[in-house]
């Protein structure tokens, strides 16, 4: 089972947008629409962003949206404000109950 | 509002078993819509997915990690329960316990995490 693959790290300016990428199989993100992301900032537990590709938990800004094509997945955050500088990871259902991270994304908020 | 909370020795020994703890307040560790999940964190590194168990019983593991992973619950102490046997200084974590809803996968809540250090 190795880890989901996303870009070490992305940056992008107060207000701009970025897209964060995290690519799998077709056993596992290619398969299931349950593709979820979560923010950890640093010393902190990770914190759920979005589940099953496009939704958002209660509480979570619209400014963060997902969609999936083929066995990528990916997660823009809109309007970058100096909070979202943080650590991203996205996780996939990868069948029998069984679930893969991605390696972590760091954001740099120029 | 459902809060998680692990404890663990901090330290343990090369070889040895790591066992950690995550107790759950404000709701019940028998809710059938969701797992109990262990998640750790090396230092400086990113997520891996131990293994998860439901409240019946049921249990799903790493492959990888899976002949050392033992999980347990204690439904009349709202407790789940993870034993790492044989470990070595690349066992060296935090480790988060989750909840994690057992159709969508998602993980939510989780505890702030205990950082279990191997030593030789």
């Amino acid at each position: 089972q190795s880890a989901l693959t996303q870009p070490a790290s992305v940056s992008g300016s107060l207000g701009q947008s970025i897209t964060i990428s995290c690519t799998g199989t077709s056993s596992d993100v290619g398969s299931y629409n349950l593709v979820s992301w979560y923010q950890q900032h640093p010393g902190k537990a990770p914190k759920l962003l979005i589940y099953e590709v496009t939704k958002w938990p209660s509480g979570v800004s619209n400014r963060f949206s997902g969609s999936k094509s083929g066995n990528t997945a990916s997660l823009t955050i809109s309007g970058l404000q100096a909070e979202d500088e943080a650590d991203y990871y996205c996780c996939s259902y990868a069948s029998t109950n069984t679930v893969i991270f991605g390696g972590g994304t760091k954001l740099t908020v120029l | 509002q459902l809060l998680l909370q692990e404890s663990g020795p901090g330290l343990v020994k090369s070889s040895e078993t790591l066992s950690v703890t995550c107790t759950v307040s404000g709701g019940s560790i028998s809710s059938s819509l969701y797992y109990w999940g262990w998640i750790r964190q090396p230092p400086g590194k990113g997520l891996e997915w131990i293994a998860n168990i439901h409240h019946s019983g049921s249990t799903y593991h790493n492959p990888s990690l899976r002949s050392r992973v033992t999980i347990s619950v204690d439904t009349s102490k709202n407790q789940f329960s993870l034993n790492l046997s044989s470990v070595t200084a690349a066992d060296t974590a935090v480790f988060y316990c989750a909840r994690r809803h057992v159709a969508a996968g998602w993980f939510d809540p989780w505890g702030q995490g205990t950082l279990v250090t191997v030593s030789s």
